[in-house]
């Protein structure tokens, strides 16, 4: 495995459902990152882990709750989501200090009913 | 709020001719700035970085930077049909790289 790989591409979940989204990325980075992007608007970043802090973004409702075990895994923890939480969620990594930009893994696309 | 600004598009331009992307930033102290590339249903992939004023050219694409206008461009020569894709601005505001914040994009279609 390569680059920044993402699991599940594909997620549909109801309302009162519990689920997780899984990223690893396999590029000896120390910092790892979740964004949310939603039709028509800009990459929305949701949390950042830099040397396994946690560094929090206080608009994400409590209902998306991240853990980063180590500096290659990360993880998005989801429950009781809404409706308008369906959009593309999409893991990136890059070496903390450094302006090299972003490495995003393919995504997971979910949908909330 | 620190903010970059793109013009949603589409912008359409024929086989071959050039593509200019336009890119808007509101804080001044940004010192990184980069061009990403993507395909409907896929991820973004970074396609052009650029640090200082002038012109980085790297094949068809020239990555250009106006920091005093606060102003980043993307010109594609020769554009293809495989160039048709949102493209997205991206700035490290002032204060570090924990926080790479993307314009909404501008989607490109090149039409034969």
């Amino acid at each position: 495995e390569t680059g920044v790989t993402q699991t599940p591409r594909h997620l549909v979940m109801g309302m009162t459902n519990k689920k997780s989204l899984k990223c690893e990325q396999h590029l000896g980075h120390n910092a790892m990152y979740w964004y949310k992007q939603s039709a028509k608007k800009p990459l929305e970043l949701m949390f950042v882990y830099s040397l396994e802090e946690r560094v929090e973004n206080n608009s994400v409702p409590s209902r998306f709750s991240p853990e980063c075990p180590n500096s290659s895994h990360l993880f998005l923890h989801l429950h009781t989501l809404q409706p308008e939480d369906s959009a593309l969620y999409l893991c990136a990594s890059s070496q903390q200090r450094q302006s090299y930009g972003y490495t995003f893994g393919s995504g997971t696309r979910l949908t909330v009913v | 709020q620190k903010e970059v600004e793109q013009n949603s598009g589409p912008l359409s331009v024929p086989e071959g001719a050039i593509a200019s992307l336009n890119c808007t930033y509101s804080d001044r102290g940004s010192q990184s700035f980069f061009w990403y590339r993507q395909y409907s249903g896929k991820s973004p992939e970074l396609i052009m970085s650029i640090y200082s004023n002038g012109d980085k050219e790297d094949g068809r694409f020239t990555a250009q930077l106006n920091k005093a206008s606060q102003y980043v461009s993307l010109l594609i020569r020769d554009s293809q049909p495989s160039d048709s894709a949102t493209y997205l601005c991206a700035v490290f505001p002032s204060g570090g790289y924990n926080k790479l914040i993307f314009g909404a994009g501008t989607r490109l279609a090149v039409h034969p």
